[in-house]
């Protein structure tokens, strides 16, 4: 069974520029999460999707940040425009729906470099 | 709020021993806690998933214990290798959600 997929792997780019990151999750997983991660410290969930439906996005900084799930299985990540701070690891992860105790299965993560 | 705090910090130890790692967590009210491995340059993968009625778990060399009265978890690695080389990630969910709030996790180097 093939992981969650996110591509890029890496991008570089300059500050103010636009950048995109794109996330397909495990076939037949409803939920859908994105993370950022900074070095040296744990995930932090920027959105949580329930099929097509952003449930959870308060920790999305909305000025710049924008994500869509548009089918129910595939997401993009886009940030527009880009900021120094923003440079971090972006993880995707999905979960089946259903109890509490769901496992949540990450994706290899996008690598962003702001210069 | 909802707080995981991880200790030690970075931890060294000789292939072939043990070592232990330790979580604290105010998480309320809680659900689950869960412990990660996460390789450099990979996104996390789960080792364990307890909720408030487990207090030990294992997956292979890896075992999980939680202590409920004490918000406390530890997780155990046993006979380390190479490969167990990784950061260790706490996290604790509240309520029914299973989005946890994560720790800084332990840096475990394991040498030969």
């Amino acid at each position: 069974e093939a992981g969650v997929v996110q591509s890029p792997r890496y991008k570089i780019i300059e500050k103010k520029q636009p950048v995109a990151f794109w996330c397909n999750p495990i076939s037949g997983h409803n939920t859908l999460y994105w993370y950022l991660q900074n070095l040296g410290q744990g995930p932090e969930l920027l959105i949580r999707y329930e099929n097509e439906e952003a449930v959870d996005d308060s920790q999305l900084p909305k000025d710049r940040f924008s994500a869509e799930r548009l089918k129910g299985v595939d997401s993009t990540l886009k940030i527009q425009p880009a900021e120094l701070g923003d440079s971090a690891v972006y993880l995707c992860a999905s979960s089946s729906s259903g109890s509490g105790g769901n496992t949540q299965y990450f994706g290899p993560g996008t690598r962003l470099t702001v210069l | 709020k909802n707080q995981v705090e991880q200790s030690p910090q970075s931890l060294i130890i000789l292939e072939g021993k043990n070592c232990t790692l330790q979580c604290n967590y105010t998480v309320s009210p809680f659900s689950n806690l869960r412990w990660y491995k996460q390789d450099t340059g990979r996104g996390p993968v789960s080792l364990t998933i307890m909720t408030f009625s487990e207090n030990t778990k294992s997956n292979g060399r890896y075992t999980a214990t939680l202590d409920a009265d004490t918000k406390q978890s530890s997780l155990h690695i046993t006979a380390s290798q190479l490969s167990d080389s990784a950061s260790y990630i706490c996290g604790g969910a509240s309520g029914g959600s299973y989005i946890p709030t994560f720790g800084r996790g332990t840096s475990l180097i394991v040498h030969p």
